[in-house]
């Protein structure tokens, strides 16, 4: 069965720091995962895309790596911002997009 | 147009009446997705149509749910008596080249679908 697990589920963090979210998946076949930042009331953005090969991605601040051995993913994300406040989800793809729960992260001044 | 849009962007229904949800994708996407995210859930595909056919339908949860596709573009998905569990976000997407590893799916804001 197909599986996403996040982690924390949702976090707190003052304007600046850094902070990572991780991901463990379970899909079958595996092409690719990507991680998307979803704003309140707004439908997903795409930030990385990694294929097998990939052990890591950077987008700006963001920074996603990918064990494909271990099916384990993380986004790290550097000096955040208050604009950074939103849900990061973790998309294994299979045949289709594999969505996680994601993780809500809020950034205080 | 600059990227997918949604409407209505709010709806409000009673139990037992039909709904009609609508996606405008990007110009030339030929990939047009629709999925479902409850409170609190991640994302459930729903349908996936490629032009104006629907090659995976496997998400529809029930026969109530029916989606098409015309002319390659607008997509309509249908919700026939509506249940109170039907109460989500409806999220559209599209892509240009969805047998491309890299290809990525543009989402359009969602509809919220209230059904009282």
């Amino acid at each position: 069965k197909n599986q996403v697990e996040q982690s924390p589920q949702s976090l707190i963090i003052l304007e600046g720091k850094n902070c990572t979210l991780q991901c463990n998946y379970t899909v079958s076949p595996f092409s690719n995962l990507r991680w998307y930042k979803q704003d309140t009331g707004r439908g997903p953005v795409s930030l990385t895309i990694m294929t097998f090969s990939e052990n890591t991605k950077s987008n700006g601040r963001y920074t996603a790596t990918l064990d494909a051995d271990t099916k384990q993913s993380s986004l790290h994300i550097t000096a955040s911002q208050l604009s950074d406040s939103a849900s990061y989800i973790c998309v294994p793809h299979t045949d289709k997009l594999i969505f996680g729960t994601g993780t809500r992260l809020q950034v205080f001044p | 147009g600059a990227g997918v849009s949604q409407s209505p962007s709010n709806k409000v229904t009673e139990k037992g009446k039909d709904v009609e949800l609508r996606c405008d994708p990007i110009s030339g996407h030929t990939a047009l997705y629709w999925y479902r995210q409850s409170l609190g859930q991640g994302l459930e595909f729903l349908i996936y149509f490629q032009g104006n056919s629907a090659p995976d339908k496997s998400g529809l949860p029930s026969d109530r749910f029916s989606a098409e596709r015309t002319g390659g573009s607008v997509s309509t998905l249908t919700i026939q008596r509506t249940q109170q569990e039907d109460s989500a976000v409806y999220l559209c997407a599209s892509s240009l080249a969805p047998g491309r590893p890299q290809d990525t799916q543009y989402f359009g804001p969602g509809t919220r679908l209230t059904v009282l």
